[in-house]
């Protein structure tokens, strides 16, 4: 069945490094790709989304790429805070109806 | 705008129980969907409702059920619990049957025991 692939599980950075995860779908008519950010104990919230007719967006110190070919796309988190440590999850659409399917997360913390 | 609500927050139950969640979308949007998530497995689909009508569902077993009334507050039930059914289960609303931005709820916690 359709699947979403993230790594890494978990990352730890310094204060101010880039952070980089990646994931790759296997639905190739996958359109839609949306990332959330989880705090602890709190809800997810959409941070960014990307659609397949776009290669790249950015939204300040957060960006994603996709590559339609490979089947993969990227979040890429620059000058890192320590509030964005969270857990982050990459998501695209798959199923026959065009559900969204989960990758299982990125631990992400941010040492100051 | 009032963010999407589901109530109760916590439950508790034992084996062989059955339980009914509660999620109240965003006023106007018509799209619910249903995740458990659990640690290590992430959010995981259970189904998505659009205008009362169940459009997809998830690799779960029957026990999980669901419905959408015409206010567009959709609930799930599960019945005979089994001690893996613990989790989070979150619910989202969107605007349209086409995927974009969903919102999430803050979850229904249930510890089965």
């Amino acid at each position: 069945g359709e699947n979403v692939e993230q790594h890494p599980s978990t990352l730890s950075v310094q204060e101010g490094d880039s952070a980089v995860i990646k994931c790759t779908y296997s639905d190739s008519a996958s359109n839609y790709f949306p990332w959330y950010k989880q705090e602890l104990g709190k809800r997810p919230q959409l941070i960014i989304d990307i659609r397949s007719n776009v290669g790249e967006k950015k939204d300040q110190r957060i960006a994603v790429t996709l590559n339609k070919t490979a089947k993969h796309f990227s979040l890429h988190i620059t000058e890192t805070q320590p509030e964005d440590s969270a857990v982050y999850f990459c998501a695209a659409t798959g199923g026959s109806q065009g559900n969204l399917i989960f990758g299982k997360g990125t631990k992400l913390s941010v040492k100051p | 705008k009032a963010g999407v609500t589901q109530t109760p927050r916590y439950l508790i139950k034992t084996r062989g129980q059955q339980v009914t969640l509660s999620c109240s979308p965003i006023s106007g949007h018509r799209s619910v969907s249903w995740y458990q998530q659990t640690p290590g497995q992430g959010l995981q689909f259970l189904f998505e409702y659009f205008s009362e009508t169940q459009r997809n569902k998830g690799n779960f077993p029957g026990r999980f059920s669901g419905r959408q009334f015409s206010n567009s507050r959709s609930e799930m039930n599960v019945s005979t619990l089994e001690l893996g059914d613990s989790a989070l289960y979150l619910c989202a609303s969107s605007r349209t049957e086409f995927y974009n931005e969903q919102f999430f709820g803050p979850g229904t916690r249930l510890t089965v025991l």
